[in-house]
């Protein structure tokens, strides 16, 4: 079955960087993208960037363009998503989602999703 | 832009009634809707794909609806397992998600 395990709990200085990785299990990671949605303590869902498993092409929503960089490791089918310059509102948990489209980011659903990582940025 | 607004923000329905959610997009973006179901503690779930088809594993008595800006998330019959968050999400463009909707116990 589709499985998506991240990394676990982070807690972070404002000005740090985070690092959260996705490993794929189950199904062809190159077949897919990997999307990234983050969701702050009682708020809602917010999508933040994706990444192709198939040719590592990505593309973020324009306010974490400057900030987010992700990488696709094909070989242990894993993505990693690093947040750069953390402030007190990226507090979130951040999920990892499984993008049906391998192509172009952010025009399909999200059919399987990760367990949720939850980023603590306090000083 | 396209923004997405889900009414009411909080629906009380008791149990084997049925529920009716609404999500509206700012502009028309055909049947390109996704809906999904989030558990306090739990990561979301997908119900619902291309407005109207349910994802596999999904019961019945979901059910969605609609396109071009209105969409309508049905669940009828609600079971004690379905009170939750619904939310629903665009990709017709940069995607994005409604602000939910939550299913209580009246």
């Amino acid at each position: 079955q589709v499985q998506l395990v991240q990394s676990g709990v982070e807690v972070k200085k404002p000005g740090a960087s985070v690092q959260v990785s996705c490993k794929a299990s189950g199904y062809d990671f190159t077949n897919y993208g990997i999307t990234w949605v983050r969701q702050a303590p009682g708020q809602g869902l917010e999508w933040m960037a994706w990444i192709s498993g198939y040719n590592g092409k990505t593309s973020s929503a324009p306010k974490f363009q400057d900030r987010v960089t992700m990488t696709a490791d094909t070989s242990t089918s894993t993505v990693y998503m690093e947040l750069r310059g953390l402030i007190s509102n990226d507090t979130a948990v951040y999920y990892c989602a499984r993008d049906v489209n391998l192509i172009v980011g952010g025009l399909a659903w999200l059919d399987s999703w990760g367990q949720g990582t939850l980023v603590t940025v306090s000083s | 832009e396209i923004l997405m607004t889900q009414s009411p923000a909080t629906l009380s329905v008791s149990p084997g009634e049925r529920a009716t959610l609404s999500c509206r997009s700012s502009q028309s973006i055909g049947s390109n809707l996704a809906w999904y179901q989030q558990k306090p503690g739990q990561s979301p779930r997908l119900l619902i794909y291309h407005a109207s088809t349910r994802a596999t594993g999904i019961p019945a008595r979901f059910s969605g609806s609609g396109s071009g800006t209105e969409f309508t998330l049905t669940i009828t019959s609600l079971q004690s397992e379905d009170f939750a968050v619904y939310y629903c999400q665009q990709y017709n463009d940069w995607p994005g998600f409604g602000q939910g909707t939550k299913v209580e116990i009246k």
